[in-house]
């Protein structure tokens, strides 16, 4: 079972500014690493599945980056909206028919007006 | 197209009873993940379906179990109900299993879970 851990726990930021925050993995039997942003009373929905070291994909204002022989990722925001307010998560995956995702607590974000 | 269906949402229970919760993944996705996600707890992995079969299963007790039907819908089970099963119950569809790490592009399709609350 994989341990993931993500940094920081919860976040305050001002409408406007960039931030960033951290998931790492054990760098070991390492196969996929996937990003969620999950919305208070919706679903938790896919941002990027990244696989190969030096991955860096992006959506709209989102991006992350991976790092698989240090076991880390990044996950940006640029120019923080309000609609950005959520809890984000990652799930690393080993492979080889193991035990599925293995997810962090998440990093909460909140975005001040 | 519809997205992944849960149901029920909430559900209240008694010590002792069992429960069964039903997913309905998106359509043409054959593979079925359940998590549960308690107070303080990263979601954690139950068991994925594929193709009607167990694949994987996490660390629970043998009162959690599941099954797949031939149109891909799932259901888990809880039996003998104890309060730290209260938790949230959601379930992940893609169109392949674990194995393939799920859809590449996609990662997995969450539903909106099922709220257990066990008294």
């Amino acid at each position: 079972i994989l341990n993931v851990e993500q940094s920081p726990q919860s976040l305050h930021v001002q409408e406007g500014d960039s931030t960033n925050f951290t998931c790492s993995f054990p760098s070991s039997n390492f196969y996929a690493l996937h990003w969620y942003r999950w919305e208070t009373a919706k679903s938790p929905e896919a941002l990027f599945v990244m696989t190969l070291n030096g991955d860096e994909k992006k959506k709209g204002r989102i991006s992350a980056t991976l790092n698989t022989k240090e076991g880390y990722s990044y996950l940006y925001i640029k120019g923080s909206q309000p609609e950005d307010s959520a809890t984000y998560l990652c799930a690393a995956y080993s492979g080889g028919g193991a035990d599925g995702l293995t997810f962090g607590k998440g990093t909460h974000l909140i975005i001040q007006p | 197209k519809a997205g992944v269906t849960q149901t029920p949402r909430y559900l209240i229970k008694t010590r002792g009873q069992q429960v069964t919760l039903s997913c309905s993944p998106i359509s043409g996705h054959r593979s079925v993940s359940w998590y549960q996600q308690t107070p303080g707890q990263g979601l954690q992995f139950l068991f994925e379906y594929f193709s009607e079969t167990q694949r994987n299963k996490g660390n629970f007790p043998g009162r959690f179990s599941g099954r797949q039907f031939s149109n891909s819908r799932s259901e888990m089970n809880v039996s003998t109900l104890e309060l730290g099963d209260s938790a949230l119950y959601l379930c992940a569809s893609s169109l392949l299993p674990h194995s393939g790490g799920g859809d590449k592009d996609y990662g997995y399709t969450f539903g909106s879970g099922t709220r257990l609350t066990v008294v």
